[in-house]
């Protein structure tokens, strides 16, 4: 069984903070997504990482996939209140088997306070 | 082009109860799944289906069932209804499979 631990598992910070989100594994990945969700609606995906060592950038979030496919990191610069979220990071299996099934990890709640 | 539509959105029932969920993907998409939401456990992967057939499937007992019509249109079932199944579902939808888009999810209180 796949699984994928996100830390911090809560984390509230002051508007222009910085911070770090991290999402690990001991299994390895065919690629990994990053999605937010906010309060009464689905997770909407950020950016699907594919390659190892690969850094996507989306406006004020970096995203990183580690060397070994096994772990991701999302960095926010300069938080704002409207960051505020779930955010959840997703495998996909390696497998072939289970291409088809996304492992999610339990996901990092964000408090941007202004 | 219209998102993901769950309905209803919202659902109360009593424990032995069933209920049926209804997700609408997004047009063209042929792949819908389906997840269970709920703060301890996260996102729950319960099955994916592709053309009608059931192509995955997670660890979730018998009483979860699904199923999807020739226009990609699913829904899924719970039968026996526990407490422990209050969550919130969500449905997602895909072209081809790993690039998902989810709906609002419906949100199910069991008392």
């Amino acid at each position: 069984t796949q699984l994928l631990e996100q830390s911090p598992q809560f984390l509230s910070i002051q508007e222009g903070e910085n911070l770090t989100v991290y999402c690990n594994s001991s299994s390895v990945f065919s690629s990994l997504q990053w999605y937010r969700q906010e309060p009464g609606e689905g997770p909407v995906l950020l950016v699907t990482v594919v390659t190892g060592g690969e850094v996507k950038k989306l406006k004020r979030l970096t995203f990183q996939f580690g060397d070994a496919r096994k772990d991701s990191s999302l960095h926010i610069t300069a938080a704002q209140p409207g960051d505020t979220g779930l955010y959840l990071c997703a495998g996909e299996g390696d497998s072939g088997g289970s291409n088809y099934k996304l492992t999610f990890g339990k996901g990092t709640l964000l408090t941007v306070n202004p | 082009k219209a998102g993901v539509t769950q309905t209803p959105r919202y659902l109360i029932k009593t424990r032995g109860q069933q209920v049926t969920l209804s997700c609408s993907p997004i047009s063209g998409h042929r792949s819908v799944s389906w997840y269970q939401q709920t703060p301890g456990q996260g996102l729950q992967f319960l099955f994916e289906y592709f053309s009608e057939t059931q192509r995955n499937k997670g660890n979730f007992p018998g009483r979860f069932s699904g199923r999807q019509f020739s226009n990609s249109r699913s829904e899924m079932n719970v039968s026996t209804l526990e407490l422990g199944d209050s969550a919130l579902y969500l449905c997602a939808s895909s072209f081809w499979g790993n690039i998902q888009y989810f709906g609002a999810g419906t949100r199910l209180s069991v008392l």
